[in-house]
């Protein structure tokens, strides 16, 4: 069935530098790709998304880089700061109800 | 818009116990999903209404689970009996078209069954 891979599980960055998270989707169909903070003991919510017509997508600190052939999607925070801290989850769905997700990656930042 | 609201946000119960679980969705979405968190297996969706009709409940773990949506605005998900397994976040969210749009999830609900 689809899956969804996100590496690596847990990451730690100094603050200020760069953090880079990797999916890897196996549905070709797959056409939406967002991302998702988790704070801990709250609800994910969207940070961003890119759709298939797109390579990539840019909002402040975060981007999105999308590779269809190779069907690998990543999230990279530039600067990062200590708020950053969380769980993020990648997703993939081929625009139907059924949203694929990674089994999440836990960054911290160290101060 | 609130987002999308749930209730309650703990929920402790001992084990034999009925549990009731409540989400009203974003106004004007027409998909409601029901999702379930642990450390083990991650988001996993329970079921998923379009337009408040179930469509897909092929994962609700057994026949204990149910939910319902009488209308575009109240969804509720039952657990009877509850089982300590069940103990997990259980999270709602809502989106405005059926795929390929924005997930927005509430605030979850944590249960423990002892």
């Amino acid at each position: 069935g689809e899956n969804v891979e996100q590496h690596p599980s847990t990451l730690s960055v100094q603050e200020g530098d760069s953090a880079v998270i990797k999916c890897t989707y196996s549905d070709s169909a797959s056409n939406y790709f967002p991302w998702y903070k988790q704070e801990l003991g709250k609800r994910p919510q969207l940070i961003i998304d890119i759709r298939s017509n797109v390579g990539e997508k840019k909002d402040q600190r975060i981007a999105v880089t999308l590779n269809k052939t190779a069907k690998h999607f990543s999230l990279h925070i530039t600067e990062t700061q200590p708020e950053d801290s969380a769980v993020y989850f990648c997703a993939a769905t081929s625009g139907t109800y059924k949203y694929i997700f990674g089994t999440g990656t836990r960054l911290k930042v160290l101060a | 818009d609130a987002g999308v609201i749930q209730s309650p946000r703990h929920e402790v119960t001992e084990m034999g116990q009925e549990v009731t679980l409540r989400c009203k969705p974003i106004s004007g979405h027409n998909s409601l999903f029901w999702y379930r968190q642990t450390m083990m297996r991650g988001l996993e969706l329970l079921i998923y209404f379009n337009n408040n009709v179930p469509i897909d409940d092929s994962g609700m773990p057994e026949d204990r689970f149910s939910a319902k949506m009488p209308n575009a605005s109240f969804s509720t998900l039952k657990i009877q009996p509850s089982e300590p397994r069940d103990s997990a976040v259980y999270f709602c969210a809502s989106s405005f078209k059926t795929g390929g749009e924005k997930l927005f999830f509430g605030s979850g609900t944590q249960l423990s069954v002892l």
